[in-house]
């Protein structure tokens, strides 16, 4: 079974200081990878999709994730994160199967 | 409309009660997504509709949930003799693509509590 792991609850971080946030999948095919950001009071949005090819791809909001298929990883990165990038981050895998979410990585930004 | 609608934004109920939560997707999206967000359980998958089909129903967590999709529309995800568990928000997100690979579009959720 498809399975989706964020091992970080929270993560603090200063503002201008790189991020990076971790997602590792159990997918029997190739998977579909997704990474969503929920910041306070809004819906989720899309950041970035993984389907093939180029196993760094880059989202809005100058994100990006690269996809390591032997440690079954999708990592997020920002060289330097700002004060509104503080949110929940939600990374998912899709497919055949259907679409399923980890249990979110909360980010706080430090002034 | 322009963005996936859902009602009601809010729901207060009593324990034992039903209550029906309803999905508007956008025009057009074939696929629809029902997930469940507690505090610490992140999005919980419950059902998702690919026309007015459930492929999977796997997520639903008891025989109390049910949820059906009519004219590739609209659905209605119904929650029989309520109980405090089921309190959460309750997140319905759309798609335009039919394999599970398609961005999914969310509405702004429904918050249940049960009390």
């Amino acid at each position: 079974a498809q399975s989706v792991t964020q091992p970080d609850i929270h993560i603090t971080v200063s503002e201008g200081a790189s991020l990076e946030l971790r997602c590792n999948y159990s997918y029997g095919a190739t998977p579909y990878l997704f990474w969503y950001v929920q910041s306070p009071g809004q819906g989720l949005q899309l950041l970035l999709k993984y389907f093939s090819g180029d196993t760094l791809v880059q989202g809005i909001k100058g994100f990006e994730a690269e996809f390591k298929r032997s440690q079954s990883s999708f990592n997020l990165r920002k060289p330097s994160v700002h004060w509104s990038d503080a949110a929940e981050y939600f990374c998912a895998v899709g497919g055949d199967d259907k679409i399923i979410f980890g249990k979110g990585t909360r980010l706080h930004i430090l002034p | 409309g322009a963005g996936v609608s859902q009602s009601p934004s809010n729901k207060v109920t009593e324990k034992g009660k039903d209550v029906e939560l309803r999905c508007d997707p956008i025009s057009g999206h074939t696929a629809l997504y029902w997930y469940r967000q507690s505090l610490g359980q992140g999005l919980e998958f419950l059902i998702y509709f690919q026309g007015n089909s459930a492929p999977d129903k796997s997520g639903l967590p008891s025989d109390r949930f049910s949820a059906e999709r009519t004219g590739g529309s609209v659905s209605t995800l119904t929650i029989q003799r309520t109980q405090q568990e089921d309190s959460a928000v309750y997140l319905c997100a759309s798609s335009l693509t039919r394999s599970n690979t398609g961005e999914l579009f969310f509405g702004e959720g429904s918050r249940l509590t049960v009390l």
